[in-house]
């Protein structure tokens, strides 16, 4: 059974960056069917995607956030790390990371079947 | 930039079938799926690739898609089916960039 946890700091202060880990376990990063991608929400508003990473190490990431955002992976430690720089307090939000799995060869169809139950992120002075 | 449109609300009584839409110009070209988000918990998935339903999820979950609409059906909402309620699908210019819609808020009273 695949889970998945996120953690990182509750509180970051405004232009720090934010480093957020995604922890999974349950089948190695380097299985091919073991991508990974970060969500948000920020309160009262829909859920955002922002950013992807698959078993053999493509990346991509939402076009409004890709000067600040990046995705990367260490296996041997199963983790999945996302930075976001120069933060703002917009960007106080719930952030999650799932299991992306691929409905094509390429995976440029996907969904998340697996998610982590979130880490909560303020962004005050 | 592509945007995937669902009506903000939808209210029902129980028993009534919900269908909630979503609708992309890309839709024909790409597999939905859809998400529950109650309060306090992670989203779940309730469809994926249009109409497949994950194991676990009760029958009265479907989804189906036609030109550029995507449509979850709840048929014999019940009260604990009151939720927001996502679709989801990726960009076809060549990446795996996800896009999320705006959210359906439905209420079941």
């Amino acid at each position: 059974q695949v889970t998945l946890k996120e953690s990182g700091p509750v509180l970051v202060k405004p232009t720090e960056t934010l480093t957020l880990t995604c922890t999974v376990s349950g089948s190695s990063l380097s299985n091919a069917k073991m991508s990974v991608s970060w969500i948000r929400q920020p309160p009262g508003k829909a859920l955002e995607w922002l950013a992807y990473i698959s078993a053999n190490d493509e990346k991509s990431y939402t076009t409004s956030l890709s000067n600040r955002l990046t995705i990367s992976k260490d296996t041997s430690k199963s983790q999945v790390v996302l930075t976001m720089s120069n933060m703002d307090p917009v960007d106080t939000a719930t952030y999650y990371c799932a299991r992306t799995y691929c409905s094509s060869p390429s995976c440029y169809d996907n969904y998340m079947d697996v998610w982590g139950k979130g880490t909560t992120v303020t962004v005050s002075s | 930039s592509y945007e995937l449109t669902q009506p903000p609300s939808l209210s029902v009584s129980p028993g009534q079938t919900a269908r909630i839409t979503c609708s992309g110009d890309e839709m024909p070209k790409k597999y939905a799926s859809w998400y529950q988000r109650k309060s306090g918990q992670a989203p779940l998935l309730v469809i994926y690739e249009d109409s497949r339903r994950p194991s676990g999820i009760p029958e009265r979950f479907s989804g189906s898609s036609s030109g550029t609409m995507a449509t979850l059906t709840i048929s014999g909402a019940q009260v604990d089916d009151e939720a927001d309620y996502y679709c989801y699908s990726t960009d076809t210019k060549g990446e795996h960039r996800g896009i999320f819609g705006g959210g359906t808020k439905l209420t079941v009273l």
